[in-house]
Order: C-alpha cells, then structure tokens, then sequence
C-alpha cells in the first residue's frame, strides 16, 4: 500500500534554475511532512519539514509547500546548485513521528 | 555535531545465519528507529522503539527480527534467521520524539545473504 507517492523517479535542472520535486499521499491522517536528501552509500538527510496547520515553510534556498486538499507536496529549491544533486524523498507520518512512510524518491542532478 | 553510527558498514552471512546489526543513536535522543532499503526500492519503516519497548512495526517486522538496547548507547537489531530476501541496506534512526519529528540517520549496514 503506497501511501506516499512521488511519481517522478528523476528530474533534470540547469544550474541555477529551480528545482520542483513532488510528493502526493493517500492518507488524510497524515500531519507532518519531511524531506530528505540522500547521497549514495550515506544514510538519508533531513533538509525540511512542515506540519499540516501549515502550508508553507521556507529554509534559504529551500520552501515546502503543502496543499491539504489536494493531498500534495512539493519542495523547491533554488537556486538549485551542482551539490543539490541526491536522491530526495518526502515522508509523511500520522502518528507524532512514531512510523513515517517514505516515497520512492526522486533522483536530482543538477546541471553545471 | 552529533551523528547515528552503525556498525558493521557491510555484513556478509549465509542464509539461515543470525545476524546483528550495532547502531549508537544520538545521545539525548529518545525515538530509536531501524529502516531498510532494499536496492532500487524506497525506504521501508521497520520498526520504532521508546522507553524501552517497541512502539511502532511494521509488517516486515516479523518474529525474525527483534530489537533491543542492551545498554545506554547501544541499539540493536537481530535477525534470527537470515533469507536471501533481507539483503538490504538497513539504516537507524534517533530522533527527540518532539515536533517537527525529523530522524538522523546513520550510513547505514549493507547487508548481503548469500
């Protein structure tokens, strides 16, 4: 059961341009939200969180966006930057932190 | 800064072998977390751990796998009797258990059944 969604498995972006990564979920009982970064043969990092009484939070170059209703969420970064390039996942949990439910994730390379 | 480690980096065993998987979580941290990644695959909840005792597993978490912190430091994960399907990279997690929840992970244990 795929609570936690993130459809693109890469995405492409020049230096300096804005990256968009997505992230949709099923459950409605979710409350917060985290993304991470991951570099390969490294644990993952966290980078951003936002709760659900929220519907933006910004850190630098970093901003969660969440839309309730539609049951999506979405990180931009820019400007983006060659060390940006990761695999980045969004987690979701229900139940103040105790399981959070990662997506597949989604591959960034940042383009010199 | 503080950091999770875990030990060994990378486990080779047979199947049918118990293994055990070291991780030193944060130190003021309260939440104990074991994850796992099969290859290609995302990042999968195993289990979460408070107090001494587990609060949260999931179904991967069956009666092979048990967990434990047999001292201060010290987080473990045990699986009893390895199958080839458990080969995966297993990560720990810590967090304080207070908002906005995020977890610190480890690098991780690659674990190969052969």
């Amino acid at each position: 059961d795929q609570q936690v969604k993130q459809n693109s498995p890469s995405l492409s972006v020049q230096e300096g341009r804005i990256s968009i990564l997505n992230c949709d979920y099923t459950n409605s009982m979710f409350d917060y939200f985290l993304w991470y970064k991951k570099y390969p043969a490294e644990g993952p990092t966290f980078l951003i969180s936002i709760s659900s009484i929220k519907d933006k939070n910004e850190d630098g170059r970093f901003t969660v966006f969440l839309n309730k209703s539609a049951k999506h969420l979405s990180l931009h970064i820019v400007p983006s930057q060659p060390g940006d390039s990761a695999v980045y996942f969004c987690a979701a949990s229900a139940n103040t932190g105790n399981q959070f439910y990662f997506g597949t994730g989604t591959s960034l390379t940042v383009i010199p | 800064e503080p950091e999770v480690t875990q030990t060994p980096s990378h486990q080779v065993t047979q199947m049918g072998q118990e293994v055990i998987l070291r991780c030193v979580p944060i130190s003021n941290h309260l939440y104990f977390y074991w994850y796992r990644q099969i290859l290609g695959q995302k990042v999968e909840f195993l289990v979460s751990f408070y107090n001494n005792e587990i609060s949260e597993k999931s179904e991967i978490f069956d009666d092979q796998f048990s967990v434990e912190r047999p001292d201060g430091s010290n987080f473990t994960l045990k699986i009893r009797s390895t199958k080839l399907e458990d080969s995966a990279m297993y990560f720990c997690a810590s967090s304080t258990g207070t908002p906005p929840y995020e977890q610190y992970f480890g690098p991780g244990t690659r674990l190969t059944v052969t």
